[in-house]
């Protein structure tokens, strides 16, 4: 199977920070990235991981466990132009497609 | 600009008739994909093309649907035959690396 599975939906506080996870299953995984889109706007990347660790891109950052088919997106110093959806997806697999996730819809309350 | 358009932005429909969406990817871009969207779901791939190759077609794309990437620049998504199931938002996107890709602006598509 190639389903990940998130959240469908978090709130969170300007300024705090928010964790959002993404479980997936292992069959021909190769590595995960990580989209954001806001309501009537198109997916923009994010991040992606192909290895074990995190990586960090500003306020965002993106953790990946093979052992565990795990990852997460951390954002931090939340603000309100964060509120959006958050999709994990794995790929590109061999023939270079990507599997989105269902999404995790963000809101970020004052 | 310089990042993937695609035209109309909307298109209504009655069903049974066909439509043809465009897709105009960053000029540099080999990769091109297209997907669909529908509420509260992620995108959800339906073809590739790799300059004007078709590398990948989806199991839920009937064979109502068809692309073309000619000379491997622009891209047509062709629906026959349109019906009520085919309303979504259709998007485009063009990469030079899979993992990476530039999405458009996509098309909403509402079958009648």
């Amino acid at each position: 199977g190639q389903s990940l599975e998130q959240p469908s939906e978090v709130t969170a506080v300007e300024g705090a920070i928010v964790q959002i996870n993404c479980t997936y299953q292992t069959s021909g995984f190769y590595g995960l990235s990580w989209y954001q889109q806001h309501d009537g706007g198109a997916p923009t990347f994010l991040s992606y991981n192909a290895l074990d660790g995190l990586e960090e891109t500003g306020r965002f950052s993106s953790f990946l466990s093979r052992s565990d088919s795990y990852g997460y997106l951390l954002l931090q110093e939340l603000q309100m132009k964060d509120s959006a959806s958050y999709f994990c997806a794995r790929g590109p697999e061999g023939n270079e497609k990507l599997t989105f996730g269902t999404g995790t819809r963000l809101t970020i309350i004052p | 600009d310089t990042g993937v358009s695609q035209n109309p932005r909307h298109k209504i429909t009655k069903r049974g008739q066909n439509v043809t969406f465009r897709c105009d990817p960053i000029s540099e871009h080999n990769r091109l994909y297209w997907y669909r969207q529908t509420l509260g779901q992620g995108p959800e791939f339906l073809t590739y093309f790799q300059n004007e190759a078709q590398l990948e077609k989806s199991r839920l794309l009937s064979d109502r649907f068809s692309a073309e990437r000619p000379k491997g620049s622009f891209s047509t998504l062709e629906i026959q035959r349109t019906e009520q199931g085919d309303s979504a938002m259709y998007l485009c996107a063009s990469t030079t690396s899979p993992y990476e890709q530039y999405f458009g602006p996509g098309t909403r598509l509402t079958v009648t």
